[in-house]
């Protein structure tokens, strides 16, 4: 079954300290992974994608991924965290079909303290 | 860049009503559209594929005669929550992808959400 896993439910980081957030998939064709950030009731805003090519993917905000085929994981880091970055992180994996929409983990809310 | 749009942000309802919402493209032409929802603190979950001029695909669960999608053209999609209720409050996103599925992957967008809030 196709799906994605986002192990961590909350987590939080220190302002200035590092962030990794995990993401496995569960996906019968070549995926596309996505990271999205949702602040407190607001729409996604898209961080990065992998589509191809290198596997060290750079985003927005000084965010980045990398995708690992072998472990099935697309985790999000970032070298340090501003408080700014507090919301709700969402990992999607999707296809290059038109038709496909996307599928969503369960997402994982990130606290900063000062 | 590209955009999807939705329509109202925010609305509130009585219980027994209809409500409509609208996603649009503004500048790309999307054959596909995407109905998702989200409750508090929770994830997105697809409802629907809406397909321009044809029947939308409802995901397993999901009450057609409700939640009722038009796809009239290939910008515009719309969601009407019929005979609304209290537990239909909730978090209403649209998306849509532009350009055609090459290796390099189209874009996907997201519309900017409606709140729905039925009293």
């Amino acid at each position: 079954a196709q799906s994605v896993t986002q192990p961590d439910i909350h987590i939080t980081v220190s302002e200035g300290a590092s962030l990794e957030l995990r993401c496995n998939y569960s996906y019968g064709a070549t995926p596309y992974l996505f990271w999205y950030v949702q602040s407190p009731g607001q729409g996604l805003q898209l961080l990065l994608k992998y589509f191809s090519g290198d596997t060290l993917v750079q985003g927005i905000k000084g965010f980045e991924a990398e995708f690992k085929r072998s472990q099935s994981s697309f985790n999000l880091r970032k070298p340090s965290v501003h408080w700014s970055d507090a919301a709700e992180y969402f990992c999607a994996v999707g296809d290059n079909q038109a038709g496909t929409a996307l599928i969503f983990g369960k997402g994982t809310t990130l606290s900063v303290s000062s | 860049g590209a955009v999807v749009s939705q329509h109202p942000s925010w609305v509130i309802c009585k219980s027994g009503t209809s409500v409509k919402i609208e996603c649009r493209s503004l500048d790309f032409q999307a054959t596909t559209m995407f109905w998702y929802r989200q409750f508090p603190k929770q994830s997105l979950m697809l409802m629907a594929t809406s397909n321009e001029g044809s029947k939308a695909t409802y995901e397993q669960g999901v009450e057609k005669d409700k939640f009722l999608i038009n796809h009239a053209s290939l910008t515009l999609s719309t969601l009407t929550v019929t005979s609304a209720h209290p537990e239909d409050s909730s978090f209403y996103i649209c998306s849509a992808r532009s350009g055609e599925a090459k290796g390099g992957g189209n874009t996907i967008y997201f519309g900017e959400g409606s709140w729905l809030t039925v009293v």
